[in-house]
This record gives structure tokens, C-alpha cells and sequence, in this order.
């Protein structure tokens, strides 16, 4: 079975500094999609940025990257010049089929001004 | 843009009734997922759908039931409710072409039973 863990349950940063969430995963599987999904306080669940596990390259959505290290499962979030905004609960999420989808419990952070 | 549409933000209800949660989207995706959330342990994941009139349990299907009559429209249905599934309650879609697709997510719906 497919297991997401996010090892911090709550994190705090400064307005316009860097903050990394980290996210490890356990699969025998070799073929899988990794997802961040963020849900600010009393809104949707929105996707933040995936990755394709058969690509080494680390993706990027503007102030959002990611550090995956396939050999070592994990898939950590790094949100640079962080703002109010960025305030929210953000899961890790693991897919290995169109319909097999396992989330993390959460990180929930808060951007201070 | 995908909307996937609750049809309640807040519902109260008692111990014992039964209880429907509706969601529709709008995307043509074949895929749908009903997911409670709880603090601390994240999305379970309770019922998914593939295609109309098919359904497939997930972590946790007891004490629920799922209709899917149309592609549309994913129902979860509390069959006699209980205060354990006091819960915040998510429904999503994708499609079902390839793997990478992510899912789409409805505004939730937050159920107290009483």
C-alpha cells in the first residue's frame, strides 16, 4: 500500500522569506505522479505544482518549486518570497493510477507580516 | 475552468437520519472521489467512481453508500447517520485519461450530526 507522510504538522515564516514543507512517500510502484494541493482557510483545494516521478528535472510554478529525490522518496515544497496569501493548509498527495489517489495529513503554515 | 459544486457549505443534522450529499461537475471528467477530512489525519478517501453506475470502495466505505446515475453527479449517502461522522466532507473529480491528471475539488461541505 501507498503511504504519504508529512513529518510537520504546523509551520510559521516570515513575509518574504523561504520555507521548505517536506513530504516522503512509500512505494514499490515506479511510474507515479506526486502532487502539492493547497487549502487556504475556508476556501477550495487548489493544485499548487506536480511531478512526473520519470522525470529527474524538479518542477517549478513560479514561486513554488520542488526538491524530489525519487531514490530517497521524498518531495519536498519550497515557496519563496512568501506571502500573506500563501497562509493555508498545504497536502501532499501521491498518485499511481488515473483513480488511486493517497494524501498526506497536512502541513498547515502561516506567512507572518 | 473545472467547478465542482457541493450543494451545501454547512448542514445539521441528527443521529439516525439519513443523510445525501450531492456534487456535480461540470467537466465531462469520468472520474469522482468523495474524501472526509479531519484534522491530523488528512484526506480518507471513502468512495470513488469511474464511470456512471460503477463505484469502488475506498479506505474508509462503512457507514456510506455512493449513487452515480449520471456522469455528472456524485451523491454520498449517510445511511443512518452517527456523531462520529461529524466531519468536513470533499468531493472531487478528474478525468480518466492518463495518470496525471489532478483532481478538482468542490468547496467542501461541513456535516455536524447532533
Amino acid at each position: 500500500a501507498q503511504t504519504v507522510t508529512q513529518s510537520q504538522p504546523e509551520m510559521s515564516v516570515q513575509e518574504a522569506e523561504t520555507v521548505t514543507l517536506s513530504c516522503t512517500y512509500d512505494t514499490s510502484e515506479s511510474n507515479y505522479y506526486l502532487f502539492w494541493y493547497k487549502q487556504p482557510p475556508s476556501r477550495q483545494m487548489i493544485l499548487v505544482i506536480r511531478q512526473e516521478a520519470y522525470k529527474q528535472q524538479n518542477a517549478t510554478e513560479n514561486r513554488f518549486s520542488v526538491n524530489f529525490q525519487k531514490a530517497a522518496k521524498s518531495f519536498s515544497l519550497k515557496i519563496s518570497d512568501s506571502q500573506l496569501g500563501d497562509t493555508a493548509m498545504y497536502f501532499c498527495a501521491f498518485i499511481l493510477d488515473g483513480q488511486n489517489f493517497v494524501f498526506g495529513p497536512g502541513t498547515r503554515l502561516s506567512v507572518l507580516p | 475552468d473545472v467547478k465542482v459544486t457541493q450543494s451545501s457549505r454547512y448542514l445539521v443534522k441528527r443521529t439516525g437520519e439519513k443523510v445525501f450529499l450531492e456534487c456535480v461537475q461540470d467537466m465531462d471528467h469520468e472520474n469522482m472521489f468523495w474524501y472526509r477530512q479531519d484534522p491530523g489525519l488528512g484526506l480518507r478517501l471513502i468512495y470513488f467512481s469511474y464511470d456512471v453506475k460503477m463505484k469502488e470502495k475506498g479506505d474508509i466505505p462503512e457507514g456510506y453508500s455512493v449513487s452515480r446515475e449520471k456522469k455528472e453527479r456524485f451523491s454520498l449517502i449517510l445511511e443512518s447517520a452517527s456523531t462520529n461522522q461529524t466531519s468536513m466532507y470533499l468531493c472531487a473529480s478528474s478525468s480518466g485519461q492518463g495518470s496525471s491528471q489532478p483532481q478538482h475539488f468542490g468547496d467542501g461541505t461541513r456535516l455536524s450530526i447532533l
